[in-house]
């Protein structure tokens, strides 16, 4: 089956960079999507396609995609976006729709 | 407004078969290119892909659980229905249902919308 790693946490200052990591085999040949949960809400996408934002979703949110690692960064971070942020892909070998272990994004 | 939103038993008991209910309002599973999935995420884990139904019925199982799923959909009350027989400890987690609207490849679809979950506990 496919494996999405990423790491389980990153710590960034208010108004820093965070850059969310997703590694996998050959990933840069998947379109790659990115989801926000937050406790007690449902979970939000922020990316997909890769680099593609939804409507509503801030321009700081963007993401890129290449080789074995997909990375969502988030520019001038703040304390709101504090969350939990996970990858997912579709992959033809497993069962369809994969998800990254999450990552924790604290907010110092 | 696009909502979905989970219902069911907040415990069940080990073996016991488990019944989610799926309400979404805003859209139709009879219009081409809705789909409706169940996701769950055990405390502290990763989220995990369940099950899949479309708007022409056709439904899609994880492998390793494919045995004990069955997805189900009711148009006229907007609903969708997941039931899990046998359920054990393992399977305590928290249960969402995403929508996916199928455009393009099937490779680039994804969960536009969610609901909150609901959190199932298996105990006796």
């Amino acid at each position: 089956s496919y494996v999405l790693t990423q790491p389980p946490s990153v710590s960034v200052a208010p108004g820093q960079t965070a850059r969310i990591t997703c590694g996998g085999n050959n990933i840069g040949s998947k379109s790659v999507h990115w989801y926000q949960q937050k406790p007690g809400q449902a979970p939000v996408v922020v990316v997909y396609d890769n680099s593609d934002r939804p409507s509503g979703i801030p321009e700081r949110f963007s993401g890129s995609n290449s080789g074995n690692t997909a990375t969502l960064t988030i520019s001038r971070v703040e304390a709101g976006d504090e969350a939990d942020y996970s990858c997912q892909v579709w992959d033809s070998s497993s069962d369809p729709w994969v998800f990254g272990g999450g990552t924790k994004l604290t907010v110092l | 407004q696009v909502t979905l939103r989970e219902s069911g038993p907040a415990l069940v008991k080990p073996t016991q078969t488990l019944t989610l209910t799926c309400t979404f309002s805003g859209f139709s599973l009879n219009t081409s290119g809705m789909c409706v999935n169940w996701i769950r995420q055990p405390p502290g884990k990763a989220l995990e892909w369940l099950a899949l139904i479309d708007w022409d019925d056709d439904k899609y199982y994880s492998t390793s659980l494919k045995t004990r799923l069955t997805i189900s959909k009711d148009t006229s009350k907007n609903q969708v229905v997941l039931t899990m027989t046998n359920m054990d400890p393992v399977d305590t987690a928290t249960y969402f249902c995403a929508r996916i609207v199928a455009a393009g490849l099937l490779s680039d679809w994804y969960f536009d919308l969610w609901g909150r979950g609901t959190l199932v506990t298996v105990s006796s």
